[in-house]
């Protein structure tokens, strides 16, 4: 069976830290990738999707960047957090090739505190 | 901008009520709708995927419709329990990516 991981679960970081935040996927092959984040009092918005190794879409302006440099890991970036990077993060993934009608499965998100 | 509402926003109901919220999206160039649930402290959860106008699925106590012609799509929860309590989620697509409500937070009082 398919398993995502997600670490760290909790990180409280300085405004202008670096941050780093990874997924990985088991049990599953060339898996599409997702990036997701849940600020305070929004919806959870698309922030990077990765169809293969080294291919990233970005949805939106940001600070944030992301890689994929193996098939089943995906790594969220910054190298100055702001404190309006302060949310829940979730890494997600879809089976490859069926595009959006696929189910998304989430990770179990890490919860980021810039101070 | 593609958007997404969902209503209520939060609902609190007695245990044993039926309950039903909305999803509102875009009725042009639809593709896919999905539920999800998420619970306090777990990942969300895949609940329905929709694509077909009419479409009605169903998963134990839970159901979902889908009308693609006016963009909307209701999920009905049948006689509520505690362990019900969560956000649902209902996301559109039509681009390979999912775009996201803000969500219905249910609390079902025992």
């Amino acid at each position: 069976s398919q398993t995502i991981h997600q670490w760290p679960a909790t990180l409280v970081q300085p405004v202008g830290s670096p941050l780093s935040l990874e997924c990985t996927v088991e049990g599953t092959s060339n898996p599409n990738l997702y990036w997701y984040r849940q600020a305070a009092g929004r919806g959870l918005q698309l922030l990077f999707y990765s169809v293969g190794i080294g291919q990233i879409s970005s949805e939106v302006p940001q600070n944030l960047s992301a890689s994929r440099p193996q098939d089943r890991q995906f790594i969220l970036s910054s190298k100055k957090l702001l404190l309006s990077d302060s949310g829940f993060y979730l890494c997600a993934w879809s089976v490859w090739g069926l595009g959006d009608r696929e189910t998304q499965y989430f990770g179990p998100g890490t919860r980021l505190l810039v101070l | 901008i593609l958007n997404v509402e969902q209503s209520p926003q939060s609902l609190h109901v007695q245990e044993g009520d039926s309950t039903n919220f909305t999803c509102s999206f875009p009725s042009s160039n639809f593709y896919a709708l999905h539920w999800y649930r998420w619970e306090t402290a777990k990942s969300p959860e895949a609940l329905f995927v929709m694509t077909l106008n009419g479409d009605e699925k169903k998963k134990g106590r839970i159901s979902a419709t889908l009308n693609t012609k006016e963009g909307y799509s209701y999920l009905y929860i049948k006689g509520s329990q505690p362990e019900d309590s969560a956000t649902y989620l209902c996301a559109f697509s039509n681009t390979g990516k999912l775009i996201f409500g803000q969500g219905t937070t249910l609390q079902v009082k025992p």
